[in-house]
């Protein structure tokens, strides 16, 4: 069965400081996709990164950056220099790669306030 | 990009009423979305895959008489939640696969329904 842990409930900062949010996955599939996402107070979701299992390169767009580790399971996201429009809860995600009809599961979300 | 339009954002209906909740791929075609039901506070938990013109699946646990689900068209899923009661209340967020060009398995959300059951 696949599973997706955010151990982190809740984390806050001071704006400019910097963030990791952990996420550790399982899966027996050798073909998965992963997934970060954003909610915002408002409720949607945004979509903020891909990565399918075999690609392990770690990836950064602005601010942000993503470590995808096969090894130890896990997919973390970081903020460098957080902003007060950072806030939001986020979600780590994980897809079959089609054994499951690409059904994508979610984590239990980790609450980030950045405090001005 | 794809959007994905849901509708309504918000209904507070009468226990034992039924609401519909449309779910729209607005420029690209989706032979597959997702339900999901999310908790204050939660999670989003899978509820169904709506698959175009044949039946949805549902995930274990959740009441398929209970949560109808349509999918008549490329482009359009239906939620209905039956004879809704208060534990009914939640918010439902719809989500497609956007087209293999964008992106593999990437899911594009609606903006959710807040459903409220008096």
């Amino acid at each position: 069965a696949q599973k997706v842990t955010q151990a982190q409930t809740e984390i806050s900062v001071v704006e400019k400081e910097d963030v990791t949010l952990d996420c550790v996955y399982e899966t027996r599939d050798t073909t998965y996709y992963l997934f970060w996402y954003k909610q915002p107070p408002s409720g949607e979701l945004v979509f903020l990164i891909r990565r399918n299992s075999f690609d392990e390169q770690n990836e950064i767009s602005g601010r942000y950056s993503w470590n995808f580790q096969k090894s130890t399971s896990s997919f973390n996201f970081t903020i460098t220099a957080s902003q007060v429009v950072d806030s939001a809860v986020y979600f780590c995600a994980l897809s079959d790669g089609g054994t499951g009809g690409f059904k994508t599961i979610f984590g239990a979300g980790t609450r980030l306030f950045v405090k001005a | 990009g794809a959007v994905v339009s849901q509708h309504p954002s918000r209904v507070i209906c009468k226990s034992g009423t039924s609401v519909k909740i449309e779910c729209r791929s607005l420029d690209f075609q989706a032979t597959t979305m997702f339900w999901y039901r999310q908790f204050p506070k939660k999670s989003l938990m899978l509820m169904a895959t709506s698959n175009e013109g044949s039946k949805a699946t549902y995930e274990q646990g959740v009441e398929k008489d209970k949560f109808l689900i349509n999918h008549a068209s490329l482009t359009l899923s239906t939620l209905t939640v039956t004879s809704a009661h208060p534990e009914d209340s939640s918010f439902y967020i719809c989500s497609a696969r956007e087209p293999p060009s964008i992106g593999a398995n990437v899911l594009t959300f609606g903006a959710g329904s807040r459903l409220t059951v008096l």
